[in-house]
């Protein structure tokens, strides 16, 4: 069954270091999208993405963070400079189409110290 | 904006006890309605989902009534099982915004044997 892969697994970085976590979207899929959550808790928008571009992102996502699609199968989220804040479980998630069922990976958990 | 209220946690059960998890929205448009389990360690899976107002999702014993006059989505199972334990999300997803899913706060069921 077709799933939604994401690596690393868990990366531990140093405050004001730069992360890039990665994601292997379902191969149909048009609709790309990042979530985070924080101890567990509050899953959190972070932005989606149609057709090489940006369709929404939320006041979480200011200017340290940028997503892309290098290639037909990976997208990335780039944090600039870390923050102890940026803590968290992150969750790349698909979609073949912009209202329905979203398919999430397994998750990045991102630590800063 | 659009938003998801979720009655808090953790709930507490016995197995093979009624549970009912509440869950209220308000949107602008029509939206479609979705439950989410995330079992330890995992991403979030839909568990079931209706798209219009009086439709009623179901999936391994679990079922969701669509209500547009109360606003309201709330999962309920007749008999809980140890294996049910898990973070349970309400969703909404409108097609517009940037094609965005939000989720609610999440509820914690525990089920003890």
């Amino acid at each position: 069954e077709p799933e939604v892969t994401q690596t690393p697994s868990h990366q531990v970085t140093q405050m004001g270091q730069e992360v890039i976590l990665r994601c292997v979207p379902i191969s149909n899929h048009l609709y790309f999208y990042w979530y985070r959550q924080i101890l567990g808790q509050k899953v959190e928008f972070l932005v989606s993405f149609y057709n090489n571009e940006i369709s929404e992102k939320s006041e979480i996502f200011d200017d340290q963070f940028s997503v892309e699609r290098p290639d037909g199968s990976n997208f990335t989220l780039k944090i600039r400079s870390t923050k102890l804040e940026d803590s968290a479980m992150y969750f790349c998630a698909s979609s073949p189409r912009g209202v329905g069922e979203l398919f999430f990976g397994e998750g990045s958990r991102l630590t800063v110290l | 904006g659009d938003s998801v209220t979720q009655m808090e946690g953790p709930v507490t059960l016995s197995e093979e006890a009624f549970l009912t998890i509440n869950c209220t929205y308000t949107a602008t448009g029509y939206p479609s309605l979705f439950w989410y389990v995330q079992y330890p360690g995992e991403g979030l899976q839909l568990l079931l989902k209706a798209t219009k107002a009086d439709d009623k999702g179901s999936n391994k014993g679990f079922e969701a009534t669509y209500r547009k006059e109360t606003t309201s989505f709330h999962l309920e199972k007749g008999s809980v099982q140890v294996s049910d334990s898990a973070v349970y999300f309400c969703a909404l997803s409108d097609g517009t915004g940037g094609f965005k899913t939000i989720f609610g706060a999440g509820t914690r069921l525990f089920v003890k044997a």
